[in-house]
């Protein structure tokens, strides 16, 4: 069974920094892409960045770019989200996804639960 | 970028009706369109692929519809199991988007 676990969630101040993790369990982790997809409270979904399987490809949502950076470590089994100059706006419960495909991103089969960032002062 | 408008962005539905939401597209998108359901509290679920392919588990009262520029999301026979907002999502080019979802309720 597909697990995916979302880590390091927290209330931070506004141009602090916040790495999230995520750990996947219950399939061959570095067959696939995984993304991060974010939702402020009460808003829709918002696609954040993507990682292809081998780290050789990553992308980002121009509202993250230069701030937030996209790793994986498929030895751990971990993607994770370093977040970085963080602002009120990137308020939000940040899930980690997994893609049926291995490269730039097509349709998420499996959801975390989700992690919830809080940037007030 | 690509975006993506869904309408209504709220409906109420008596349990057993026919419902359909509709995802347009900025620009032609072939046949690269995702429909997700989001329960209240719950991460979102895989509905439909590529514009009609039922994900695994997936109830056959949803079907999906539509190509290039317009899409479906039909739910034949409303079910209380089924309030939830969906949301259709697509990936033709970089950056993903995803609509700004339906609300489906039930009278």
């Amino acid at each position: 069974e597909v697990h995916l676990v979302e880590s390091g969630g927290d209330l931070v101040q506004p141009g602090r920094s916040l790495r999230l993790s995520c750990a996947a369990s219950g399939f061959s982790f570095d067959d696939y892409a995984m993304h991060w997809v974010r939702q402020a409270p009460g808003k829709g979904l918002e696609w954040i960045s993507t990682v292809n399987w081998n780290s050789g490809f990553t992308a980002y949502a121009d509202s993250v770019k230069g701030r937030f950076t996209i790793s994986r470590d498929n030895a751990k089994n971990s993607v994770f989200l370093q977040m970085k100059s963080l602002r009120p706006e990137d308020t939000a419960i940040y899930y980690c996804a997994k893609d049926v495909h291995y490269g730039s991103g097509s349709f998420i089969d499996f959801w975390g639960h989700g992690t919830l960032v809080t940037v007030s002062s | 970028d690509i975006q993506m408008t869904q309408s209504p962005s709220s409906l109420s539905a008596t349990v057993g009706d026919r419902v359909t939401i509709t995802c347009q597209a900025s620009q032609d998108i072939r046949q690269y369109l995702n429909w997700y359901q989001q329960k209240p509290g719950e991460a979102p679920k895989p509905l439909i692929f590529d514009a009609l392919n039922l994900q695994t588990g997936v109830p056959p009262r949803f079907s999906g519809g539509g190509s290039e520029t317009e899409f479906t999301l039909t739910i034949n026979g409303l079910q209380p199991e089924d309030i939830a907002t969906y949301y259709c999502q697509q990936y033709y080019i970089l950056p993903l988007s995803f609509g700004g979802g339906t609300k489906v309720e039930i009278k």
